[in-house]
């Protein structure tokens, strides 16, 4: 499986974006890249996924690298809410199953 | 509520006991997945199930047993409970082909004493 690495932690002012880096230099042409995050006490939720376009929802932006060996997930305003441990996952589309490693936990100070 | 619905959400039991976790899928997933995340390993993939046929095996120890119903729900069965089976146990599901991934259910802590 391509890896990921990610901060093990990052801080961030309520109401400020906030921009939680990935590297997966050894990414593959049919790798996805997927966003979840697990507030505390609970199962992890999507956030985003992109292949190589940078990719908007309600939730966040997905920005990625040209070559693909990196991206950044942007939070545009965040809120206490937000304070979440964030995973940045590879995955292709045919059945792999995800694989977690530590991510990111996010802190946001009132 | 994310549509995965877990049963029990707290367990408490003694060592060598077995339990049963049940999970339902959200309405029209075919795909089961269990995961354990505990404090010092973090969110291990055990076991799938597509319409009721194992599809794939992660880290699952052989005391660990799991099956998905003709009613797609799905049960993890763990045996000869030990200390180090306390943790939480998430239970995802997905459509065949997905490619939002998985929704996950809120949980089923259990801690073994």
């Amino acid at each position: 499986d391509a890896k990921t690495t990610q901060p093990n932690s990052m801080e961030s002012n309520e109401e400020e974006p906030v921009h939680l880096p990935c590297n997966h230099s050894t990414i593959s042409g049919t790798d996805y890249i997927h966003w979840y995050r697990q507030l505390p006490s609970q199962g992890p939720e999507y956030v985003i996924h992109g292949l190589t376009s940078n990719v908007n929802n309600r939730m966040a932006s997905l920005a990625i690298a040209e070559d693909r060996k990196s991206s950044t997930l942007i939070l545009h305003r965040a809120t206490l809410r937000d304070a979440a441990v964030y995973y940045c996952i590879l995955r292709d589309n045919y059945g792999q199953n995800f694989v977690f490693g530590p991510g990111t936990r996010l802190s946001v100070l009132p | 509520d994310s549509g995965v619905t877990q049963t029990p959400k707290h367990l408490i039991t003694a060592t060598g006991q077995r339990v049963t976790l049940r999970c339902s899928p959200r309405s029209g997933d075919l795909s089961v997945y269990w995961y354990q995340q505990s404090l010092d390993q973090g969110l291990q993939f055990l076991i799938q199930y597509y319409n009721g046929e194992e599809r794939a095996k992660g880290n699952i120890l052989e005391r660990f047993s799991a099956q998905q119903f003709p009613d797609l729900h799905s049960e993890l069965n763990l045996s000869s409970l030990e200390l180090g089976d306390s943790a939480l146990y998430f239970c995802a599901s997905s459509q065949r082909g997905d490619a939002y991934g998985y929704t996950f259910g809120s949980g089923t802590r259990l801690t073994v004493v």
